[in-house]
C-alpha cells in the first residue's frame, strides 16, 4: 500500500484559509468515505481532527473542515491562528485490512 | 481522563527483539481495538498494526508481517506488540491509538509513543 500524496508544505497569514490535499487511489481515498485528519505539535503525538471524510470530533473548531471529490480529500483550514502550525497527516482505510497515512503537510502560519 | 501509555522502547541490535506494552485507562478497554503507529525520525506517521476489542483479529502492514506480533490483555487493560527479527528502518517512535467508539477506522487518542532505535 503506497502513501497518500500531501504538498509537504503549506502557508497562510493569521485569518486567511489554507487548503492540504490528500490524494490517493481508488482503492483507498476514492474508495471509501474512510478519510481521516490529524494534527501533529513537534514532539507531540498527533489529534484526531476530522474523520468520516467531513467531521469533527467535539473539541475541535469548526475552524477545520474536509471534503472530498474523487481519490482526493482535502483539509481547509479558516481563520488561520499561530497555534494551528503544525504538522497535518490524512488517513484513509486501504480495504484488506490495512490504513494508510499522507506523507505529511508541514502548515506555517506566516 | 482517557489515556494511553507506551512503554518498552529502548536501543536493540539489528535482529533483536522488543515488547512493547500499550496501558489504557479511563475508557472502556475491553470494548474499543487499538492501532499502533509509528514514526521515524523526521518523517511521516506509518501505520502497523491493529488488534480487535476482543483479540480475535489481528492486521498489519506487510512491512511488518511475520515479524510483529499484537495481543492483549483485557484484565490488565493492556496491548502488546512483539517486535522480532528487528531492522534499521524500524527505528521509530511508535505510538499506540485507540479507535474511535463504534468504528475502526478512526484513532482518536494517542499515547505520547516510546522510542525504539534499532542500531548495532
Amino acid at each position: 500500500q503506497s502513501a497518500l500524496t500531501q504538498p509537504p508544505s503549506a502557508s497562510g497569514s493569521p485569518g486567511q484559509s489554507v487548503t492540504i490535499s490528500c490524494t490517493g487511489t481508488s482503492s483507498d481515498v476514492g474508495g471509501y468515505n474512510y478519510v481521516s485528519w490529524y494534527q501533529q505539535h513537534p514532539g507531540k503525538a498527533p489529534r484526531l481532527l476530522i474523520y468520516g471524510v467531513s467531521k469533527r470530533p467535539s473539541g475541535v473548531p469548526d475552524r477545520f473542515s474536509g471534503s472530498k471529490s474523487g481519490n482526493t480529500a482535502s483539509l481547509t483550514v479558516s481563520g488561520l491562528q499561530a497555534e494551528d502550525e503544525a504538522d497535518y497527516y490524512c488517513s484513509s482505510y486501504g480495504g484488506s485490512n490495512n490504513w494508510v497515512f499522507g506523507g505529511g503537510t508541514k502548515l506555517t502560519v506566516l | 481522563q482517557v489515556q494511553l501509555v507506551e512503554s518498552g522502547g529502548g536501543v536493540v541490535q539489528p535482529g533483536g527483539s522488543l515488547r512493547l506494552s500499550c496501558a489504557a485507562s479511563g475508557f472502556t478497554f475491553s470494548s474499543h481495538g487499538i492501532h499502533w503507529v509509528r514514526q521515524a525520525p523526521g518523517k511521516g506517521l506509518e501505520w502497523v498494526a491493529f488488534v480487535g476489542y476482543d483479540g480475535s483479529n489481528k492486521f498489519y502492514d506487510d512491512s511488518v508481517k511475520g515479524r510483529f506480533t499484537v495481543s492483549r490483555d483485557n484484565s490488565k487493560n493492556t496491548v502488546y506488540l512483539q517486535m522480532n527479527s528487528l531492522r534499521a528502518e524500524d527505528t521509530a517512535v511508535y505510538y499506540c491509538a485507540k479507535v474511535q467508539s463504534g468504528s475502526p477506522y478512526y484513532m482518536d487518542v494517542w499515547g505520547k509513543g516510546t522510542t525504539v532505535t534499532v542500531s548495532s
